[in-house]
């Protein structure tokens, strides 16, 4: 059970190029989230994806596209990569509830990208 | 303003000393409260849920004061492997959108 993973773990790009973060979960989990951590900033939702087939903008959307291919994997897509985009993003998954109060998310270990 | 500000620290905590902290939020209709551990350039991991009437899990204690909107964590006897970065959480409902909210964190760094 590997929980939460991400490839690649460090990638540098350049101005302008286009990449995709991949995200797999083996949780069986509903709901997906792309994150962006920067310094002093904490972490801010870029996109969400409450069930297969559906997504969602977070705070953060701007630069920024995201596939639910299906219930395990969530992408997300920098189509033409900016500096202000250097950061360390986090997947993040967590079962689905009935209630409207949230449960555990589960972090995969992030991708540290640099924009040059 | 933020909608979650925590202190960033750092704390410098003696091993088995008492350490304390608090987190404030500014929406009033915040329904749920985290506190979550990030280790140095690790992912975040939740540490404990926040409960109205406070709870305890082992050395750690979390408190919520809604009146004066401000959540804390408590590490009693400190110990070496506390050392971390915590992490405020705050949401509220679903049927209000989607919204997880991070603080920016709060360093802990607990010396022998």
């Amino acid at each position: 059970n590997a929980g939460v993973t991400q490839t690649p773990k460090f990638q540098v790009l350049k101005t302008g190029q286009s990449m995709t973060l991949q995200c797999a979960q083996d949780m069986n989990h509903n709901s997906m989230y792309w994150y962006r951590q920067d310094p002093g900033m904490g972490l801010r939702l870029i996109y969400y994806s409450a069930s297969e087939g559906t997504t969602d903008k977070g705070e953060v959307p701007n630069g920024y596209n995201v596939s639910r291919l299906n219930k395990r994997e969530f992408s997300l897509r920098l189509e033409s990569a900016a500096p202000s985009q250097t950061s360390v993003y986090f997947c993040a998954s967590s079962e689905e509830t009935i209630e409207d109060f949230y449960n555990e998310q589960f972090f995969g270990p992030g991708t540290r990208l640099t924009v040059l | 303003r933020k909608e979650v500000e925590q202190d960033p620290g750092p704390f410098n905590v003696p091993e088995g000393a008492t350490v304390a902290f608090n987190c404030t939020y500014s929406n009033s209709a915040s329904q749920s409260f985290f506190w979550y551990r990030q280790d140095c350039r690790k992912e975040p991991k939740l540490l404990m849920s926040v409960y109205s009437s406070g709870n305890e899990d082992g050395r750690f204690t979390a408190q919520l004061n809604r009146a004066s909107q401000y959540i804390s964590l408590l590490i009693r006897d400190s110990k070496l492997s506390d050392s971390a970065t915590y992490l405020c959480v705050v949401s509220w409902i679903k049927a209000a959108g989607n919204k997880l909210t991070f603080g920016g964190g709060t360093r802990v760094l607990v010396k022998p």
